[in-house]
Order: structure tokens, then sequence, then C-alpha cells
């Protein structure tokens, strides 16, 4: 069965620091993984994803996400994150078995608290 | 444009009271099309996915209900809403398997 980990709860930074949010995943298959964020009291909006290719994925808003399958991880990094990247952002795999197409697993989330 | 529409926005029900809550998509068609929930500090609990009109996957057992009677019509319903109904509904859509998710903007429900 597939399960994302997003092992950290909540990440206070600074204004103009650098962020990255972890994110480990087990999966049987090729995975496909995204990043979304969600601002309060809204829908999700989608970062970025990975399918193959170059394990470095650019996004939107200034994000990048590295894969690396000897780890099982997909981070989320800014280089200097702005007040408005405040939010919470969530991992997410899915596949192309027949149990998993189409169903994505998201990880419980991690909140970004970013102080002047 | 596809886009993804979500009603409505807020809803305070009392227990025991129905519940219907629609989704709508344009732009698109045959998308697979899902229902989750996000409780309080918690992740997105996936409840129903619909490959096609009339086809409806549940995921956990619960005290809801889905049904696509359209192409891009999404409904979740309850004929009782208990207390532990309570929180945030997300519809979304995905345009084959190397799209992720579009979401639509959730609809807070608090049962009371």
């Amino acid at each position: 069965a597939q399960s994302v980990t997003q092992p950290d709860i909540h990440i206070t930074v600074s204004e103009g620091a650098s962020l990255e949010l972890r994110c480990n995943y087990s999966y049987g298959a090729t995975p496909y993984l995204f990043w979304y964020v969600q601002s309060p009291g809204q829908g999700l909006q989608l970062l970025l994803k990975y399918f193959s290719g170059d394990t470095l994925v650019q996004g939107i808003k200034g994000f990048e996400a590295e894969f690396k399958r000897s780890q099982s991880s997909f981070n989320l990094r800014k280089p200097s994150v702005h007040w408005s990247d405040a939010a919470e952002y969530f991992c997410a795999v899915g596949g192309m078995t027949t149990d998993s197409w189409g169903k994505l697993q998201f990880g419980a989330g991690t909140q970004v608290v970013v102080t002047p | 444009s596809q886009t993804i529409h979500q009603w409505p926005a807020t809803l305070v029900q009392p227990v025991g009271s129905p519940l219907s809550l629609e989704c709508t998509v344009e732009g698109t068609s045959n998308p697979n099309l899902y229902w989750y929930r996000q409780a309080a500090g918690r992740g997105l609990q996936l409840l129903f996915y619909s490959v096609g009109i009339g086809q409806i996957s549940s995921e956990v057992p619960q005290n809801l209900s889905a049904s696509r009677p359209q192409d891009r019509q999404f409904i979740l319903s309850s004929k009782k809403l208990l207390l532990s109904d309570s929180g945030f509904y997300l519809c979304a859509y995905r345009q084959g398997p190397w799209n992720g998710y579009t979401f639509g903007s959730g609809t807070r429900l608090t049962v009371v």
C-alpha cells in the first residue's frame, strides 16, 4: 500500500530564510509525486509534480523539489521565503497500478509560519 | 479553460438533518472526480471517487454517500448528519494520470 509521511507538523521560518519541507513515501512501483499548498479556508493548489526524468523539479512560486529514490524522499525547498508563503503544505503520491490509478495518497501536512 | 465549482462555501446544519453538497467541473470531459474530507488538524481523507457517470467507489464506511448523475457533476449526501461529519469537504477532479488533482475551494460544514 502507498503511504506518505511528512515528519514535520509545524515549521517556523523567518522571512527571507530558506525553507525545506520533508516528505517520505512508500510505494511499490514508480511513484508519481506532488506537492500542494493550502491557504486558510481554501482548496489545495498544485505547486509541482514529478513523474520521471530530471529529479529536480521546478514549480510555481519559486518552489522546487528533489526526488531521491534511494531515500524514498521528495523534499520541497524554497531559497527565500516570503510572508505569503505561510500556509499548509501537502505531499502526495500516486501511481499507475490498478489499485492506485487515479487516487492520490496525501501526507498529514506541514504548517508553515513565516515571521518578520 | 477548466474550472471546478463547489457550493455552498459554508454550511451549518443540525444533527439529524440531510446534506447535499454539489461539485461541478467545466471545460473537460470524463474526468475522475473525488470527495475528500479534511478534519481540523488532520490530513485529507478520501471519501469517494468516480471514474464515470453512476460509478462510485467508497473508500471508508461512513454516514455519507455520493452520486454522479452527470459527467461533470458530483454530489455528496447524507440522510442524517452526525456531529462527526463536521469538517472541510473538498471536491477535486483529475484529467488523466499524468496530472494531479485540481481542487475546488471547499465547503466548511459544521454540524451542531
